[in-house]
């Protein structure tokens, strides 16, 4: 069974450094969503993706967090510079497309900021 | 505004016996309705979800939740409970339609004990 990919699956650093994160969605989905999860709490959004360009990147703090998606299949996260607010879990989903609605997630990257 | 809320933070229940996880939500039109379940340091896996039809949905390891439009409700529901079912569950709505995103509620962590 096709899965997303993400990598590192954890991730020690200290603040003011930078992070990057790697995800590789199922083949062919063309949705790809990525999600910070802060412990005792549900995911939230930070960024979807249709194809290479940006859906939604409202709640993504813009002044130390980008992401990209520059050929529409994988996409990388980044964090720069980390601050010890940022720990969390970020979750990676990808989606076929609208009609079948399910998004899969990944196995996430744990981030621990020092 | 989209919201879900899920009431217990936890839920004990006896292996072999009934388990019921809570969730209402809000949304303004129909609602497309989700859970998933979360192991320790892992990502979310997709249990069963509501688009339309059969207010009754069965998804997989034997869960089934029932939509109730008028309680604004979507209760995980198993006939038997095992020790392998306890982890953490979140339950998801966005709003019909192709643009909407997904938000998930806090979290029910289910314990199941022999």
């Amino acid at each position: 069974e096709a899965e997303v990919a993400q990598s590192p699956r954890y991730k020690i650093t200290e603040k003011s450094q930078a992070v990057a994160f790697w995800c590789d969605p199922i083949s062919g989905h063309a949705t790809l969503y990525w999600y910070r999860q802060i412990l005792g709490q549900g995911p939230e959004l930070l960024v979807q993706f249709q194809d290479e360009s940006v859906v939604d990147d409202s709640q993504l703090p813009k002044d130390r967090f980008s992401a990209e998606r520059l050929k529409g299949v994988d996409s990388t996260l980044k964090i720069q510079p980390a601050e010890l607010g940022d720990s969390a879990m970020y979750l990676c989903a990808s989606r076929l497309d609208p009609n079948t609605d399910t998004q899969y997630f990944g196995p996430g990257t744990r981030l621990t900021v020092l | 505004a989209q919201s879900v809320a899920q009431p217990e933070d936890q839920v004990n229940v006896a292996e072999g016996n009934p388990l019921t996880v809570k969730c209402t939500y809000s949304v303004s039109g129909n609602p497309y309705l989700f859970w998933y379940v979360q192991y320790p340091n892992r990502g979310l896996q997709f249990l069963l979800k509501y688009i339309t039809g059969d207010n009754l949905v069965k998804g997989s390891y034997g869960f089934e939740a029932e939509f109730n439009k008028s309680q604004t409700s979507f209760h995980l529901k198993k006939p038997s409970a095992l020790v392998s079912d306890s982890a953490l569950y979140f339950c998801a709505v966005r709003k019909g339609g192709t643009a909407s995103k997904l938000t998930f509620g806090t979290g029910t962590r289910l314990q199941v004990t022999l």
